[in-house]
């Protein structure tokens, strides 16, 4: 079935540092691709996607680029402020019926 | 305009006990998602609804678990009885349609079992 890893965390960092969340999937054809973030105390909210090979979905400063030869979406940022820290869960659709499967979470830290 | 809203937020009920939980969508959504978050890992999908309709429920422990969505808005899902195991975040989504369009997610109910 489809699969969704993404690297393990946490992940510290300074502030001003570049970021990258690895995240690689296995499905059956090529699902479109999201990241969520989730702040503490709040619901996942979608960060970025990308609906087929080569898309680049960005937001806040942040990017992933659909790369169907490696079959990953890595997130990244160029420099991370203490407010991004968060949860980011990379998912990937399955199916036709719009259901998400979700890596375990990468626990970002930004420190000042 | 306003976004899933879910109840309660937090609960702690003893092994055995039954729970529910009570989410509801942002106007208009026809589908309705209730995913298990349990701690360190992302969130599982349970049941997915399409107005009232069931479309999947293929991860949902039917023997304990059960959900329903009576008029097409809101939904409710119950766990009766619980088990330590069921310790974890209930989360609610909703988009607008089936495919892979945004799901927007609701705060969660943080469930813990004794």
């Amino acid at each position: 079935g489809n699969s969704v890893t993404q690297m393990e965390g946490p992940v510290t960092l300074s502030e001003e540092a570049f970021l990258t969340i690895n995240c690689t999937y296995t499905a059956t054809g090529y699902p479109s691709l999201f990241w969520y973030v989730q702040y503490p105390g709040e619901g996942l909210q979608l960060l970025l996607k990308a609906t087929k090979a080569d898309d680049k979905g960005s937001n806040k400063g942040f990017e992933a680029t659909y790369r169907k030869e490696t079959t990953s979406f890595h997130l990244e940022k160029g420099s991370v402020q203490v407010s991004d820290s968060a949860v980011y869960f990379c998912g990937g659709g399955s199916g036709n019926t719009g259901k998400l499967i979700f890596g375990q979470g990468t626990t970002l830290q930004v420190k000042p | 305009e306003a976004g899933v809203a879910q109840s309660p937020r937090y609960k702690i009920i003893e092994k055995r006990q039954s729970v529910a939980f009570w989410c509801n969508p942002i106007s208009g959504h026809a589908t309705l998602y209730w995913y298990q978050q349990i701690l360190g890992q992302g969130p599982k999908l349970l049941i997915q609804f399409q107005n009232n309709g069931v479309v999947d429920d293929s991860q949902l422990p039917k023997d304990r678990f059960s959900a329903e969505r009576l008029k097409g808005v809101d939904s409710t899902l119950k766990i009766q009885p619980a088990k330590l195991e069921d310790s974890a975040v209930y989360l609610c989504a909703s988009t607008f349609g089936q495919g892979y369009t945004e799901q927007y997610f609701g705060p969660g109910t943080r469930l813990t079992v004794t």
